[in-house]
């Protein structure tokens, strides 16, 4: 499997675009894991994922920010509209099993809204 | 609430050793510890699930003492490759929800 898989790699917009992001998660996994890192907080889960399903949407930090999970293997997370402090670095990950299990990181999107 | 570490930073020479800790204000079910390299995803080191029960590499070596609500990584006899930001994650409970602390960053130099 090649893994976790994020799009894009990198993404520059500004103030008050439309921003999505991507993921495709490792095929079987059936969590799947939205992160968003930066210097001060280290990082931050924003949602996750069961078998499609938002189980836990606590850490989205504003009504700007929305998740979905159409199928199994893939998920999306749009901003809109976005602003200069999310800029960060935003990962997903997926696992597989209801218990404590490790997870797979994607290489992540680094985002710079100007 | 996310877990605090210690140190933040530890800069260590080639064959050192290094502790790094992590404490929780919640009861914690399992801790996570993942390594990440600069500019690349985190990977997964171990898990430490309540009860004693230890998942991850052999290499590395780590402790959770539950009433406590802490648990120490330990790096012995450090190697340049060990270079990263460690995280460490609590689950409080037993499901898949992990919340990661800021970090330490460590740094070996020859």
């Amino acid at each position: 499997d090649a893994g976790v898989i994020q799009s894009p790699r990198h993404e520059v917009t500004e103030m008050g675009q439309e921003v999505t992001l991507r993921c495709k998660p490792i095929s079987g996994h059936d969590y799947l894991f939205w992160y968003r890192q930066t210097m001060m907080r280290g990082l931050e889960l924003l949602i996750y994922f069961n078998n499609n399903v938002p189980i836990d949407d606590s850490g989205m930090p504003e009504d700007r920010f929305s998740a979905k999970m159409p199928n199994a293997s893939f998920s999306t997370l749009k901003i809109q509209p976005s602003e200069p402090r999310d800029s960060a670095v935003y990962f997903c990950a997926s696992t597989q099993g209801r218990m404590n299990t490790e997870a797979f990181f994607g290489q992540g999107t680094r985002l710079t809204v100007v | 609430q996310q877990p605090v570490q210690s140190p933040q930073a530890v800069i260590l020479r080639e064959g050192e050793d290094a502790v790094i800790n992590c404490s929780s204000s919640k009861a914690l079910y399992s801790v996570h510890w993942y390594r990440q390299k600069h500019g690349e995803a985190p990977v997964f080191l171990m898990i430490l699930l309540k009860g004693g029960e230890q998942k991850g590499h052999e290499k590395i070596s780590a402790s959770f003492n539950e009433k406590k609500q802490q648990s120490s990584l330990y790096l012995t006899a450090s190697q340049l490759s060990y270079s990263g930001t460690y995280f460490c994650g609590s689950c409080s409970g037993g499901y898949q929800k992990v919340t990661f602390g800021t970090g330490t960053k460590l740094q070996v130099i020859p």
